[in-house]
């Protein structure tokens, strides 16, 4: 089983439809993120959080809300959507990267791809 | 600002070596990553530079000059499976230690 699962897979949604993107990891990191890529741009940050009481913006943030529901858990969800957020969505966990050899790189879910009409 | 530049798209052959650059102007550097992504997957994580010098792990090996704001992800003996997107990834602390991501660099192998 892959170690940061993402749910669902594929969505096909019409405009103004409520979504949620669900994300579970079981790496144990405190750290999680969403991001979202599209073709010819590189990863854009949404929102992440470094730990369940903490939630931070992203450069994306706008259309977008988040919840961290436990450690393991972190959703992304979009309200009102709309056809200019069809994108492949990512999350993604980390540790923290330290001195001592942890770098803090980011393990990435499989992706999930939004349509939106 | 920050910005991160690495070429769009690179064709090399079986069995050869290519290397693809990334040049950066960020603040508050704290390390850059390489990452590889294959078509319609989630990107894996290649390697990662603190330090000035040269990081090198199998047929992969990345430099890093701090000075020039300059890295590069050199892979030798190449084989068909490296035809994947490359991304290049600034850690910053200006931005609360996240990551700055080039648009990758689509690697096209033909035999």
């Amino acid at each position: 089983d892959a170690d940061v699962t993402q749910t669902p897979r594929n969505r096909i949604t019409k405009t103004g439809k409520r979504i949620m993107l669900e994300c579970s990891q079981t790496k144990g990191h405190d750290r999680m993120y969403w991001y979202r890529q599209d073709p010819g741009l590189g990863l854009r940050l949404i929102y992440y959080s470094f730990d369940v009481k903490d939630i931070n913006k992203g450069e994306i943030s706008d259309g977008y809300s988040v919840s961290r529901q436990a450690q393991a858990k972190f959703s992304l969800s979009l309200e009102s959507a709309i056809p200019n957020q069809t994108a492949l969505y990512f999350c993604a966990t980390s540790d923290l990267g330290d001195t001592g050899g942890n770098t803090g790189e980011l393990f990435f879910g499989e992706g999930s791809r939004l349509t939106v009409l | 600002g920050q910005n991160i530049d690495q070429p769009t798209e690179m064709t090399a052959t079986e069995g050869a070596i290519v290397q693809i650059n990334c040049t950066y102007q960020t603040s508050g550097f704290n390390g850059l990553f390489w990452y590889q992504q294959h078509a319609g997957e989630a990107p894996t994580f290649l390697s990662y530079n603190v330090l000035d010098g040269l990081e090198e792990k199998g047929r992969f090996s990345s430099f890093l000059s701090r000075s020039k704001g300059y890295s590069y992800l050199l892979l030798k003996e190449l084989q068909m499976k490296d035809s994947a997107s490359y991304l290049c990834a600034v850690r910053s602390t200006n931005s609360n230690y996240q990551l700055i991501w080039g648009a990758g660099t689509k690697l096209i192998i033909k035999p």
